[in-house]
């Protein structure tokens, strides 16, 4: 069964700094691996998918990567204001469409 | 596209309960996922359909819980009798079938149980 671990749990980080969000798995034959948003109350928004062949993905000030062998994959935010504050999960994809989700790492980003 | 709609957006019940969840899935996607949110065991799937067809139920907790997708367009969760651990945010997503394709996710329904 996969085990998804998000650390850190939760993180605080003054506007404009880098960040980088970390993601281990258990179960490394997947098929690819998603990072959501997810705002208080509201429901997960895709931010990127990054499929088992690809080591990286980009989207904007976003950039998630891969290491698929060693179970791991990260999620690095540049230069962060505070509209990123939200929790963060990934999912990787080990059957078919079924996803497994991490805890979620909790980010505020303090104007 | 609107998007995946869910309805009631809240519930609140009484132990014993029936409570009836539904869902609205993007058109055109043939796949759609029932989850379940709470604090304890964060994010977990129950049930997932592809072509209106169940697949996988093995994450529904209980007899208690059951799921349907009679067309293309529109699935239930149902919880009979609901009891107070059932409370969480129940959420929908669909996608095109296969394994490369992104999930979408409805806003959720954040049930009560009393």
């Amino acid at each position: 069964k996969q085990e998804v671990t998000q650390i850190p749990a939760a993180l605080s980080v003054p506007e404009g700094e880098n960040l980088v969000l970390n993601c281990s798995f258990t179960d490394s034959a997947i098929y690819n691996l998603q990072w959501f948003r997810q705002d208080p109350g509201k429901g997960l928004t895709s931010l990127l998918l990054i499929q088992s062949s690809q080591r990286e993905q980009t989207s904007g000030r976003l950039n998630a990567s891969l290491d698929k062998s060693s179970g791991r994959s990260t999620l690095y935010i540049a230069a962060s204001q505070p509209g990123d504050s939200a929790t963060y999960l990934c999912a990787p994809n080990n059957a078919g469409n079924m996803l497994t989700f991490g805890g979620g790492t909790r980010l505020m980003v303090k104007p | 596209d609107a998007g995946v709609i869910q309805s009631p957006r809240h519930e609140v019940t009484e132990m014993g309960q029936e409570v009836t969840l539904r869902c609205k899935p993007i058109s055109g996607h043939n796949s759609l996922f029932w989850y379940r949110q709470t604090m304890m065991r964060g994010l977990e799937l129950l049930i997932y359909f592809n072509n209106n067809v169940p697949i996988d139920d093995s994450g529904m907790p209980e007899d208690r819980f059951s799921a349907k997708m009679p067309n293309a367009s529109f699935s239930t969760l149902k919880i009979q009798p609901s009891e107070p651990r059932d409370s969480a945010v129940y959420f929908c997503a669909s996608s095109l079938a296969g394994a490369k394709n992104i999930q979408y996710f409805g806003a959720g329904t954040r049930l009560s149980v009393l």
